[in-house]
């Protein structure tokens, strides 16, 4: 079957940085998302790897290891407003989205 | 701004009682597809259009349907909603289907069975 592992909850200080993972295990990869999820709201897109390495975007930088079926979403100087839910999501061989239950970020002051 | 909204944000329906939403979008894309989602978990994908289409996921239950119309604009209709489908309903569009094509989301409508 396919499967996507993202710890279920974090939590983190204002200011700080926190590094969320992403296990995959799909039928091929042609990609893998990073979404953002406000607590009852849609999903907003944040970032697309599908080639090794690091992808940096302001204070958002995502990693990607094909190799290791693993990836990680890096967030820096943390502010209140990043608290939210972080989805990953892979594109398998039939170019469908695969999706993770969802990572919530708590942060603290 | 180019976008995809969805109508109600907000709906409540009785058990049994069918229940239409609706998506449309300005962004000209020609995919649309449909998710599920329940708290804390996975948006489920229901079906998807490819123009169209029509696509359906091999769980989905023959209780949801959907219309496409036009290229704008795409229909869930819940023929007999069970508690079990309260949910959030996410409408989403990509430009095309392929590897590089990102999927962009409506607000949702979260619906209340009672």
């Amino acid at each position: 079957g396919q499967n996507i592992d993202q710890p279920t909850e974090m939590t983190a200080t204002e200011g700080a940085i926190v590094q969320i993972n992403c296990t995959y295990q799909t039928s091929g990869f042609n990609g893998l998302f990073w979404y953002q999820q406000h607590a009852g709201e849609a999903p907003t897109f944040l970032s697309y790897n599908v080639l090794d390495g690091l992808e940096e975007k302001g204070r958002f930088s995502s990693f990607l290891s094909r190799s290791k079926g693993y990836s990680y979403l890096l967030l820096k100087e943390l502010q209140m407003k990043d608290s939210a839910s972080y989805l990953c999501a892979v594109k398998d061989s039939n170019y469908q989205l695969i999706w993770g239950a969802g990572t919530k970020l708590i942060i603290k002051p | 701004d180019a976008m995809v909204i969805q109508n109600p944000r907000y709906q409540v329906t009785q058990f049994g009682k069918p229940v239409t939403l609706s998506c449309s979008q300005t962004l000209n894309h020609n995919v649309m597809y449909w998710y599920q989602q329940k708290s804390s978990q996975a948006p489920k994908l229901l079906f998807h259009y490819y123009d169209k289409d029509f696509n359906n996921e091999a769980d989905t239950p023959d209780n949801f349907q959907s219309r496409r119309p036009n290229t704008s604009f795409c229909f869930l209709d819940i023929r007999s909603p069970g508690l079990g489908d309260a949910a959030m309903y996410l409408c989403a569009t990509s430009r095309e289907a392929g590897a590089t094509d990102t999927q962009y989301f409506g607000p949702g409508t979260r619906l209340t069975v009672l």
